[in-house]
């Protein structure tokens, strides 16, 4: 099982400020890696697949890269609608796996 | 615009069974691979199961295996879960979802609003 982990588990904030998210594989997945997004009360929202390419709709101030197992999410400028709990996942392999979640949070 | 609603979560005691069901609109449904992912209250998400989109090929976690059954049936453009021999730490909202293209098993793109399950005495 490839495992997925995700730092820090709590970022605080102020709006408009760069947050800088990180996930790392416990093996190589091929760049078959995804972010997405939960707000409290919502369902998950994809952001980024392949690793670098934002889903449909998703707003240019968020930006995925990737070193190898390392994976980064980028947010430029923070939004008020941006602190949210973000979760990384392989579709690389099975069983397909998340990160514990990165916490946004207003400072 | 894609939809996805799932039905069929409630109360059940451990040991017993439930069906859920996710009713999918606004695209080609046997096109598409089709997943239910889960969350257990206050935590992360955990993948539970994946059909593809002929309904041929079936992919579990490990807790799912020999409990549950993931199903379709693209005459109804419906996805299923048959859970069995429910346990307590089964308790969580299972969401249904899309992959995000008709090729392979990618991200999930879509996602249901979710049903709670929950598996008490």
């Amino acid at each position: 099982e490839i495992v997925m982990t995700q730092s820090p588990a709590t970022l605080s904030m102020s709006p408009g400020e760069r947050a800088t998210l990180s996930c790392r594989a416990s093996h190589g997945i091929n760049n078959n890696f995804a972010w997405y997004q939960q707000k409290p009360g919502q369902t998950p929202r994809l952001l980024i697949y392949g690793a670098s390419t934002r889903a449909t709709g998703v707003p240019d101030r968020f930006s995925g890269s990737e070193s190898g197992t390392e994976f980064t999410l980028t947010i430029s400028s923070l939004q008020s609608d941006d602190f949210a709990i973000y979760y990384c996942q392989q579709y690389n392999n099975w069983p397909r796996t998340f990160g514990q979640g990165t916490k946004v949070e207003i400072k | 615009e894609v939809e996805l609603v799932e039905s069929g979560g409630g109360l059940v005691q451990p040991g017993g069974s439930l069906r859920l069901s996710c009713a999918a609109s606004g695209f080609t449904f046997n096109n598409y691979a089709m997943s239910w992912v889960r969350q257990a209250p206050g935590k992360g998400l955990e993948w539970v199961s994946t059909i593809s989109g002929s309904g041929g090929s079936k992919y579990n976690a490990d807790f799912a295996k020999g409990r549950f059954t993931i199903s379709r049936d693209n005459s109804k453009d419906t996805l299923y879960l048959q859970m069995n021999s429910l346990r307590v730490e089964d308790t969580a909202v299972y969401y249904c979802t899309k992959d995000q293209d008709s090729y392979g098993y990618l991200a999930f793109a879509n996602w249901g609003q979710g049903t709670l399950v929950t598996v008490s005495s």
